[in-house]
């Protein structure tokens, strides 16, 4: 059974600074996907990353896929108040149609 | 709104009651999907129907749990007996479907206490 680990599990930083988020696999991705959640809401995706050292940009947000397609990070520049939310990695399976996701990391920016 | 909506948001149940939660998929969407999130957990799969039938129910933590989509669009899920450790969000996903993967667009989720 895959397990995906994602570090910090909390992060309570103030606006303004830049941060990073981790997650990593047992196994090898098959496609992995970012979401943020927020509070009374379900998950909302971010981004998808197929292939190992892909990196993708979303404004302030940056994820980067390992090149073995075992981690992946999302660096925040800037942060600000808004970006305060659950973010969660997941990894699709394939032919299951379903997703594992990771526990989260739960981050809160400081005005 | 044209995004997938979930009844009751929030349902409070003593320990023994059975429950029976509602989703309301994006029109159209052949692919549905029920997850428990658990208090500071990330959610987990636990059913998903193509249409009206029930593609995989391995998730489905005990034979107290049971979903169905009759129709192919709405969905309930019902748990019967209610425990403690019942107690989660029930987030409802749906997709357009089809052979490869589409994206899952998430409803709000329904909170369920049980006392």
């Amino acid at each position: 059974t895959q397990l995906l680990e994602q570090s910090p599990q909390f992060l309570s930083i103030q606006e303004g600074e830049n941060l990073t988020v981790y997650c990593n696999s047992s196994s090898v991705f098959s496609s992995l996907q970012w979401y943020r959640q927020e509070p009374g809401e379900g998950p909302v995706l971010l981004v998808t990353v197929v292939t190992g050292g892909e990196v993708k940009k979303l404004k302030r947000l940056t994820f980067q896929f390992g090149d073995a397609r075992k981690d992946s990070s999302l660096h925040i520049t800037a942060a600000q108040p808004g970006d305060t939310g659950l973010y969660l990695c997941a990894d699709i399976i394939q032919g299951a149609q379903k997703l594992v996701f990771g526990q989260g990391t739960r981050l809160t920016i400081n005005p | 709104g044209a995004g997938v909506s979930q009844s009751p948001r929030y349902k409070v149940a003593k320990r023994g009651q059975d429950v029976a939660l509602r989703c309301d998929p994006i029109s159209g969407h052949v692919s549905l999907f029920w997850y428990q999130q658990a208090l500071g957990q990330g959610p987990e799969f636990l059913t998903y129907f193509q249409n009206e039938a029930q593609l995989d129910k391995s998730g489905l933590p005990s034979d107290r749990f049971f979903a169905e989509r009759p129709e192919g669009s709405v969905s309930t899920l019902k748990i019967q007996r209610t425990q403690q450790e019942d107690s989660a969000v029930y987030l409802c996903a749906s997709s357009l479907g089809g052979e490869s993967y589409n994206e899952q667009f998430f409803g709000p989720g329904t909170r369920l206490t049980v006392l």
